[in-house]
C-alpha cells in the first residue's frame, strides 16, 4: 500500500464549476500538508499548508484536512482555464521529508 | 526573498557519460536542500536531502550521488548515466512552516 494515495483522474470541468481533489493517506503521524501546481514542464509551487484538522481558505481555493479520516481535499472554486495543471497533494512528519502523492491532472475548458 | 536557481533546463546525455546537476538557493540561510525525481506521469520521488554542508542522506539507492560543498549549494552528480536515469529532476529547499520552494527542474533524457 502507497503512504499517500491520491485520486488519479484525469479530470475535465467547464469554466466556472468547482473542482475538488482528494487524497488518502496512511501514516497516521503525519501532521502537515500542503498542495501544490505544477504546470507541465515546470517545478511544483505550494498553494496550502496546513497543520491541522478543519479547512483552510486562500482565495478560490479551500483545503480541508480530516486527521480522524486520514483524508485531504483541495476545492478550486469558479474554476479557470489558468487552473488547468496537475495537483500533488503532499505530507510530512516533520517538515523534513515530504510524501507525495502521484498527482491529478485537471483541464478546465473554456 | 527566497529564490532558487537550478541549472541547465534541459540536458540530453549519453549513457555512460557524467552528470552534474546543481542548485543554488539564495536568501536564507541552513536550508534544507532535497533532490527529487518525476518520471513522465508519476510522483516524486525523493533521491536526496541534507540539513547541512556535508551532510547528506540517500533515499534510494542508485548511481547517482549528492553533495553540499556550500550552505547553499547542492549538486546531483552522476559518473556512468544509465537510460533509467531520464527523467525530470527537481532542486528544493525547505523551511519549517513553509513547505517546499522547488526550482523550475532540469529534464534529462538519457540516449
Amino acid at each position: 500500500q502507497k503512504e499517500v494515495e491520491q485520486d488519479p483522474g484525469p479530470l475535465s470541468v467547464p469554466e466556472g464549476a468547482i473542482v475538488s481533489l482528494n487524497c488518502t493517506y496512511s501514516n497516521s503521524a503525519f501532521q502537515y500538508f500542503m498542495w501544490y501546481r505544477q504546470y507541465s514542464r515546470k517545478g511544483p509551487e505550494l498553494l496550502m499548508y496546513t497543520y491541522s484538522s478543519g479547512n483552510k481558505e486562500d482565495g478560490r481555493f479551500t483545503a480541508q484536512v480530516d486527521k480522524s479520516s486520514k483524508y485531504i481535499s483541495l476545492f478550486i472554486r469558479d474554476s479557470q482555464p489558468s487552473d488547468s495543471a496537475t495537483y500533488l497533494c503532499a505530507m510530512t512528519l516533520n517538515d523534513y521529508k515530504l510524501s507525495f502523492g502521484a498527482g491529478t491532472t485537471v483541464t478546465v475548458r473554456a | 526573498s527566497q529564490t532558487i536557481h537550478q541549472w541547465p533546463a534541459t540536458l540530453v546525455q549519453p549513457v555512460g557519460s557524467p552528470l552534474s546537476l546543481e542548485c543554488t538557493v539564495e536568501g536564507t540561510s541552513n536550508p534544507n536542500l532535497y533532490w527529487y525525481r518525476q518520471a513522465a506521469g508519476r510522483g516524486l520521488q525523493l533521491l536526496f536531502y541534507s540539513v547541512g554542508i556535508g551532510q547528506i542522506s540517500s533515499e534510494v539507492p542508485q548511481n547517482l550521488s549528492a553533495s553540499r560543498p556550500q550552505d547553499r549549494q547542492f549538486i546531483l552528480s552522476s559518473k556512468k548515466l544509465l537510460l533509467s536515469d531520464s527523467g525530470f529532476y527537481l532542486c528544493a529547499w525547505g523551511s519549517e512552516g513553509y513547505g517546499y520552494t522547488f526550482g523550475s527542474g532540469t529534464r534529462l533524457t538519457v540516449v
